[in-house]
């Protein structure tokens, strides 16, 4: 079956500088990755999308990049803010309509 | 929350009890989802729903039916609760973009079984 790692459970930074969460899987070849940010006591939100035949994806701050070969996501936020402090969700999708999500990264920014 | 609603928002109830939980869309999304979320595991896929009276399962479906016999309403049901059934139960919708589908996401529900 396929298994979805992301990055320590918990990951601080100080405020301004980039904070690179990591989404590895194996077992799987996704046609498209998502990221989702998920607020406490709150469901997740969509933030990102990126296809398999795409490298690097951007929105605002945020980018997102797809590396088939290692089944590597990163995503980065930059120039954080305590904000941004979250947990932030991976996951893949397919064919069909099923999606994979991997446990989550907290984020904290540190003012 | 995308127009996704989810009751009740919080329930305790006693083991070996039936318990339905509701979700309801007004976005007119063809596909919805039942997640659970529980600490170490993440979100994982219940049932899911690919239009009216159209169901299958996800890769934790045991001890959980569904039926959907509106497009906006999708209702989870544990047949006897279990102790192992306490979680934050999430709903989700999507739609074809195309290429892909995004997930919007309810507010869950949290249920706790005693």
């Amino acid at each position: 079956s396929q298994k979805i790692e992301q990055n320590s459970e918990a990951l601080n930074i100080q405020e301004g500088k980039t904070a690179t969460l990591t989404c590895n899987y194996t077992n799987y070849s996704p046609a498209y990755l998502q990221w989702y940010r998920q607020d406490p006591g709150r469901g997740p939100v969509f933030l990102l999308l990126i296809r398999e035949n795409e490298k690097e994806k951007r929105k605002e701050r945020l980018k997102v990049t797809f590396d088939t070969t290692l089944k590597q996501s990163l995503f980065h936020i930059t120039a954080s803010q305590p904000a941004d402090s979250a947990t932030y969700l991976c996951a893949l999708g397919g064919a069909g309509n099923q999606f994979y999500f991997g446990t989550g990264t907290s984020l904290t920014v540190i003012p | 929350d995308a127009g996704i609603t989810q009751s009740p928002r919080h329930k305790v109830t006693e083991t070996g009890t039936p318990v339905t939980l509701r979700c309801h869309q007004t976005e007119n999304h063809r596909y919805m989802y039942w997640y659970r979320q529980d600490p170490g595991h993440g979100l994982r896929l219940i049932h899911y729903s690919y239009g009216v009276k159209d169901t299958d399962k996800g890769e934790v479906s045991d001890g959980y039916s569904v039926s959907r016999s509106k497009t906006e309403d999708f209702l989870l049901t544990l047949e006897s609760a279990t102790s192992s059934q306490t979680s934050v139960y999430f709903c989700a919708i999507s739609e074809w973009e195309g290429f892909a589908y995004e997930q919007y996401f309810g507010p869950g529900t949290r249920l706790t079984v005693t």
